[in-house]
């Protein structure tokens, strides 16, 4: 059973470009959760979805910073006009979803480290 | 809503001695508890966790973490260090049901002296 998937591991984008992350969840997961660690801090909430819904997105900068969860396909974490200050490791997390709610672990994926020259 | 505070960013202990870990928290909901470990460029895994229930958590590696209600504090021990225990920890609270976010506390690493 794969765990969470994240591609790419390493990106390296210019100022100004646009940069996509994808996650896969874990097999049967439809809840996803983004989250972001900046260098020499913790991890802080961006974004939780659902399949086809933003659940909550009240860690999301204002501008730029777009997620969806498709009906088919991974979940995708777009920033437009990427600056210095994005540069940071993007983590995705999933769990199942069930009724057992905040009982559930979240599974991570391995991060996508995104470098902005 | 809900906070984390780990107590010393970076705690050093010798092979075979106790590793402690603090943890505080705040939360406005009954909370759940996680500890992560974080090895160098690659993503968490979960050690443990705290729902209901007995408050003293065993988890994986030989780790465990004492929930204290009173202490609002869910500190993580281990008995006797290990070099492969070195790595980043953190301290998790999970959000209220219907949207169940982390808050993670900054993150503790931890350095094992051979």
């Amino acid at each position: 059973n794969a765990g969470v998937m994240q591609n790419p591991r390493h990106l390296v984008r210019r100022r100004g470009q646009e940069a996509r992350l994808r996650c896969s969840p874990m097999k049967g997961h439809s809840h996803v959760y983004w989250y972001r660690q900046l260098p020499e801090e913790g991890l802080k909430f961006m974004v939780y979805l659902q399949k086809e819904n933003i659940i909550d997105e009240s860690g999301m900068p204002k501008e730029r910073f777009s997620a969806e969860f498709p009906k088919e396909g991974p979940s995708i974490l777009r920033i437009q006009q990427v600056v210095r200050g994005d540069s940071a490791a993007y983590f995705c997390a999933s769990s199942p979803g069930g009724t057992s709610g905040r009982t559930e672990e979240q599974y991570f994926g391995p991060g996508t480290r995104l470098t902005v020259t | 809503a809900q906070s984390v505070t780990q107590l010393g960013s970076h705690v050093s202990v010798s092979e075979g001695a106790l590793v402690l870990l603090r943890c505080n928290y705040s939360s406005s909901v009954p909370p759940y508890l996680f500890w992560y470990v974080q090895y160098p460029n690659q993503g968490l895994q979960l050690l443990l966790k705290y729902t209901t229930g007995a408050t003293l958590v065993k988890g994986i590696n030989g780790f465990e973490a004492e929930f204290k209600k009173s202490e609002t504090s869910f500190h993580l021990t281990k008995p006797s260090a290990h070099m492969s225990d070195a790595a980043e920890y953190f301290c998790a609270v999970k959000g209220n049901f219907g949207n169940e976010k982390l808050t993670f506390g900054t993150g503790t690493r931890l350095t094992i002296i051979p």
